[in-house]
């Protein structure tokens, strides 16, 4: 069974920066691409940015020149950086691997952790 | 405010058949194919529908997607009260760099 667990503080003050990981367990992440999404509270989603295992990365441009997306494929594990956070930062932010199996699209979502911009 | 634009709700009572309607453009649902969410309270979203009609192992198949040009929509027949969720649609986007959009989200009510 496919794990994914974000993990990070869950404060940050504005203008410094938000970093977060996501592990990923029971499958390696080699197989996937790695996205990460936020969703403020009793809002939408909003797609962050996505990195594959090559090194490409696409941005969600509200975010352009604030976002690094990384990994460490030793550890299973991808990470997001956000800097010079604001309020409009605070969200629950939810890390995903995808991937094409067999003409099946599969989509593992952790189950979200609360960052707080105060 | 979203490129993909759902309405904000939806009810229906169990056993009836509801459709949640997601609007876009030629740079989004035009070119690109669709995928839709259900996120349960509390809960992370989960995937129910991918490249526009296709279920992914697990989904019932009381859950069905479509699309034409710049529209899509997810139907469910047959409501249960489980079925209670918020919806958002989603398709990458072509513009500046590409972006992955969601809708909204429709917050679907079963009476």
């Amino acid at each position: 069974q496919l794990q994914l667990q974000e993990s990070g503080p869950g404060l940050v003050r504005p203008s410094e920066t938000l970093s977060l990981t996501c592990t990923v367990s029971g499958d390696s992440i080699n197989k996937y691409f790695w996205s990460w999404i936020r969703q403020p509270a009793g809002g939408g989603l909003e797609w962050i940015g996505r990195l594959y295992p090559t090194g490409t990365t696409n941005y969600n441009p509200s975010v352009y020149g604030r976002v690094t997306m990384s990994a460490d494929t030793s550890r299973n594990q991808f990470s997001l950086r956000l800097t010079s956070v604001t309020a409009a930062d605070t969200a629950v932010y939810f890390c995903a691997i995808r991937g094409w199996f067999g003409g099946a699209f599969l989509d593992y979502w952790g189950q979200g952790a609360l960052v707080r911009v105060s | 405010q979203s490129v993909l634009t759902q309405p904000p709700s939806a009810s229906g009572t169990p056993g009836q058949r509801v459709t949640i309607s997601c609007s876009g453009s030629n740079s989004n649902i035009g070119t690109n194919s669709v995928n839709w969410y259900q996120q349960l309270p509390g809960m992370a979203p989960k995937l129910l529908i991918f490249s526009n009609n296709e279920r992914p192992s697990g989904v019932p198949d009381r859950f069905s997607g479509s699309k034409s040009g710049t529209s899509a929509s997810l139907a469910i027949r047959g409501l249960q009260s489980e079925d209670e969720a918020d919806y958002f649609c989603a398709a990458w986007d072509d513009g500046l760099n590409g972006s992955w959009l969601f809708g909204g989200g429709t917050k679907l009510t079963v009476l």
